[in-house]
């Protein structure tokens, strides 16, 4: 079974618009964490957001929050004010911490497939 | 800001050479990773490395594949014998004490 699921291949928003990428999730590990990465066409993987599975509020970067239902497994990205430069793949990853909670410093990501994002003016 | 360097940023080489991706993670992390983008394709761990040694390794990381930190800065991934099947991005991510992993910017190898 897939660790991450991202469902949407492809999604397109009109600048200014805001847009949800759905991404869930599979673990049965107590403590973990989300992240969401983007990667523009130049390749580079660049950091967004990251939610702790203990984090009680949804977390928010700028632009960019994570609407975290932990009961529903799924940690979607919302970005609010869409810009061209925002026009990339946007990917889903998981780190499992184990049984320990504070064993998660070494371990491994593990990604979706990634959501490609066109943003039209 | 600090950044993780990689290099070379592209790489072309002939099937059956050695190749060096070399990187330079963030100066206080203390765990450094290997990932791999086939073009389209989803990416996937090889190798996770910490106190000097292999931490955790996935099955494609096999015999052919080797890391190093030979001077306590640079964190090198050597493919001894490359395939065609090896051709990808490949990204190194380094990590201290907090959440984030820092992704370098990339190493395209071509294996031709």
């Amino acid at each position: 079974a897939q660790k991450i699921t991202q469902t949407q291949p492809g999604m397109f928003v009109q600048e200014k618009e805001a847009v949800t990428l759905d991404c869930t999730y599979d673990t049965s590990d107590p403590s973990y964490g989300l992240f969401w990465y983007k990667q523009p066409s130049s390749g580079e993987m660049i950091f967004l957001i990251y939610q702790g599975s203990y984090d009680q509020q949804n977390a928010t970067e700028g632009r960019y929050s994570l609407n975290f239902q932990k009961a529903r497994k799924s940690a979607n990205l919302v970005i609010s004010a869409s810009q061209l430069g925002d026009s990339a793949m946007y990917f889903c990853a998981m780190r499992e911490d184990g049984a320990l909670i504070d064993a998660g410093n070494n371990r491994k990501l593990i990604w979706g497939l990634g959501t490609s994002l066109a943003v039209n003016p | 800001e600090p950044e993780v360097t990689q290099t070379p940023s592209h790489q072309v080489t002939q099937m059956g050479q050695e190749v060096i991706l070399r990187c330079v993670p963030i100066s206080n992390h203390l765990y450094f990773y290997w990932y791999r983008q086939i073009l389209g394709q989803k990416v996937e761990f090889l190798v996770s490395f910490y106190n000097n040694e292999i931490s955790e390794k996935s099955e494609i990381f096999d015999d052919q594949f080797s890391v190093e930190r030979p001077d306590g800065s640079n964190f090198t991934l050597k493919i001894r014998s490359t395939k065609l099947e090896d051709s990808a991005m490949y990204f190194c991510a380094s990590k201290g004490t907090g959440a984030g992993y820092t992704f370098g910017s990339g190493t395209r190898l071509t294996v031709v």
